[in-house]
């Protein structure tokens, strides 16, 4: 059972490039979140999977695009990269009253 | 608004000695609040879950406590250890029509020295 698997652990881009995150949970969870962790600011929302096929955006969404593949994924696209999206990157999936499981992390620089 | 607050921002204590930390939300509708270590450079991971009608709830050193009414709950950490050098965050989930919500608070960074 691995849980909430995301790729890349680790991204240098430079400003301007794109790039998508992705992750895939295998515990057949609803919901799935994407966060951003920069330091002294705790967890941001980003964007989030309420269930297969619908998005919203949470606190911090500009500069992103999410997409819902299936149940399993749910995929993090920057089109234009810029500095200030330097950050750590979890993604987390849900199931109401049970707890939220996350990913490892991706470390993202935009240089 | 929802929210989640959590105090202090960060802490150092001695190993060996208690301390608490300290978690407010104004979630409402409020399903459930869940406390969660994250070690430097990993996920976070649950430690334990308070619904509404449970009081207190250990998980071998950790005692977590809720208080429904007044919206507070605390992490207990007794005969810390080198360990549990970490971030702390309390997550309070809602319940409503899109399948559950969750709220973050920003952390408490506890620091154990030897």
């Amino acid at each position: 059972n691995a849980g909430v698997t995301q790729t890349p652990k680790f991204q240098v881009l430079k400003t301007g490039q794109s790039m998508t995150l992705q992750c895939a949970q295998d515990m057949n969870h609803n919901s799935m979140y994407w966060y951003r962790q920069d330091p002294g600011m705790g967890l941001r929302l980003i964007y989030y999977s309420a269930s297969e096929g619908t998005t919203d955006k949470g606190e911090v969404p500009n500069g992103y695009n999410v997409s819902r593949l299936n149940k399993r994924e749910f995929s993090l696209r920057l089109e234009s990269a810029a500095p200030s999206q330097t950050s750590v990157y979890f993604c987390a999936s849900y199931r109401q009253g049970t707890e939220a499981f996350f990913g490892q992390g991706t470390r993202l620089t935009v240089v | 608004k929802n929210q989640v607050e959590q105090s202090p921002q960060s802490l150092i204590i001695l190993e060996g000695k208690n301390c608490t930390l300290q978690c407010n939300y104004t979630v409402s509708p409020f399903s459930n609040l869940r406390w969660y270590k994250q070690d430097t450079g990993r996920g976070p991971v649950s430690l334990t879950i308070m619904t509404f009608s449970e009081n207190t709830k250990s998980n071998g050193r950790y005692t977590a406590t809720l208080d429904a009414d007044t919206k507070q709950s605390s992490l207990h950490i007794t005969a810390s250890q080198l360990s549990d050098s970490a971030s702390y965050i309390c997550v309070v989930s809602s319940q409503g029509s899109t399948l559950g919500r969750l709220y973050f608070g920003r952390g408490t960074q506890l620091t154990v020295w030897p």
